[in-house]
């Protein structure tokens, strides 16, 4: 398997526009996770699905911030309007069913996105 | 809810010395926990995990890490540092009621000749 597979690598983007983030997990993981890195705030959960369904979104900063998993292979993180605030390296990261075994998360290489 | 504390946010050694990481946990029944790290301008590799069994748990590029449920702990070491080693360490925790990963705020580890 090539590993979670995330795109843009980099994303730059003016202040206002729409942008959308894509990450394709390892096929057969149940669980799809969002972070979100800054040098402030160090790496935060923002949202995480299991078996395509969003259990949990408490980290999503603000309604600005949807995400959207419409089948098990594909799930995209949407930012409209994006502000400069908003610069970070966003993860993706997949894991098979985890509850109970402990199994870790194997994560993408991250979409570095910038807001001017 | 689970927690994991990192002390220190950047560690220095010279290459040969010994590394140590530290992590602290909160947790009201048995964790499950990692270390992972991150390369620069990479996503997080993991390094090692503890589950349940054996409580020194060795992980690749020659780290362990002990948990020490008396200390709370899982600290990560590694005998002789190399300078490939140098990136950011992050430890974690699994939330077992909800299967979310939490992570500490992350060590900068930092290694000269």
């Amino acid at each position: 398997d090539a590993g979670v597979i995330q795109s843009p690598r980099h994303e730059v983007t003016e202040m206002g526009q729409e942008v959308t983030l894509r990450c394709k997990p390892i096929s057969g993981h149940d669980y799809l996770f969002w972070y979100r890195q800054t040098m402030m705030r160090g790496l935060e959960l923002l949202i995480y699905f299991n078996n395509n369904v969003p259990i949990d979104d408490s980290g999503m900063p603000e309604d600005r911030f949807s995400a959207k998993m419409p089948n098990a292979s594909f799930s995209t993180l949407k930012i409209q309007p994006s502000e400069p605030r908003d610069s970070a390296v966003y993860f993706c990261a997949s894991s098979p069913a985890g509850r109970g075994i402990g199994t870790e998360a194997f994560f993408g290489q991250g979409t570095r996105l910038t807001v001017v | 809810a689970q927690s994991v504390t990192q002390l220190g946010s950047h560690v220095s050694v010279s290459e040969g010395a010994l590394v140590l990481l530290r992590c602290n946990y909160s947790s009201s029944v048995p964790p499950y926990l990692f270390w992972y790290v991150q390369y620069p301008n990479q996503g997080l590799q993991l390094l090692l995990k503890y589950t349940t069994g054996a409580t020194l748990v060795k992980g690749i590029n020659g780290f362990e890490a002990e948990f020490k449920k008396s200390e709370t702990s899982f600290h990560l070491t590694k005998p002789s540092a190399h300078m490939s080693d140098a990136a950011e360490y992050f430890c974690a925790v699994s939330d077992e009621d909800t299967d979310k990963l939490i992570f500490g705020t992350g060590t900068r580890l930092q290694v000269f000749p």
